[in-house]
């Protein structure tokens, strides 16, 4: 059966540079959510979506970050203007909404982003 | 959002001792806590979800309790085994995302 999927696994780029990255979460899962953890930190939530209803954007760092999610599926969350701060693993993880927090997340293998 | 607080941040034990860890958390608007297994070079698997105070859930090894009154969470792992090296992560509710503590690192050797 497949899981989340992100890609790319791993990504450098030169700061200033845009970035994207994917998830594909679990196919019926209506709830997708973007965490990260930076060097020394625990995973940090950037957004939730949760089927068509407005994303809870509340997490995410700085006006240089974004997210979309199409179709209530795939997802991509776009950094721009990229600064060495933002490098980090950036986990995305899905969940059946159905009793909301007490469903278990499930979570794709990350992309490791470098900012040179 | 209030401070999960894991401890220790790191054990090192060796094959057969069995260990437990902490996760403290905000016990007020208490929803659910979440525990989860991270390997090196995998994604974070979920083990527990837990909900009631007092509730105690065990997946073969590995145990877990929970006090909602005081905020706090013991992860139990019995006769480690080099395969539970791992980085395990406890997380509060919080509106429908988890607020994560920093997690321990365990490594186990034979």
């Amino acid at each position: 059966g497949a899981g989340v999927s992100q890609s790319p696994s791993n990504k450098v780029t030169e700061k200033g540079k845009d970035v994207e990255l994917r998830c594909d979460p679990i196919s019926g899962h209506t709830a997708l959510y973007w965490y990260r953890q930076s060097l020394g930190q625990g995973l940090e939530f950037l957004i939730y979506f949760q089927g068509n209803s407005a994303p809870d954007k509340s997490g995410l760092p700085s006006d240089r970050f974004s997210a979309e999610r199409t179709g209530g599926s795939v997802s991509t969350l776009t950094i721009q203007r990229t600064q060495q701060e933002d490098s980090a693993v950036y986990l995305c993880a899905s969940s059946s909404i159905r009793t909301g927090g007490v469903q278990p997340q499930h979570f794709g293998d990350g992309t490791r982003l470098s900012i040179l | 959002i209030l401070n999960v607080e894991q401890s220790p941040q790191s054990l090192h034990v060796q094959e057969g001792d069995s260990t437990n860890f902490t996760c403290s958390f905000p016990s007020s608007n208490f929803y659910a806590l979440h525990w989860y297994r991270w390997e090196t070079a995998k994604s974070p698997e979920a083990l527990f979800v837990m909900t009631l105070n007092g509730d105690e859930k065990k997946k073969g090894r590995i145990s877990a309790t929970l006090n909602t009154k005081e905020g706090y969470s013991y992860l139990y792992i019995k006769g480690s085994q080099p395969e539970d090296s791992a980085t395990y992560l406890c997380a509060s509710v919080s509106g429908y995302a988890l607020n994560f503590g920093k997690g321990t690192s365990l490594l186990v050797t034979p």
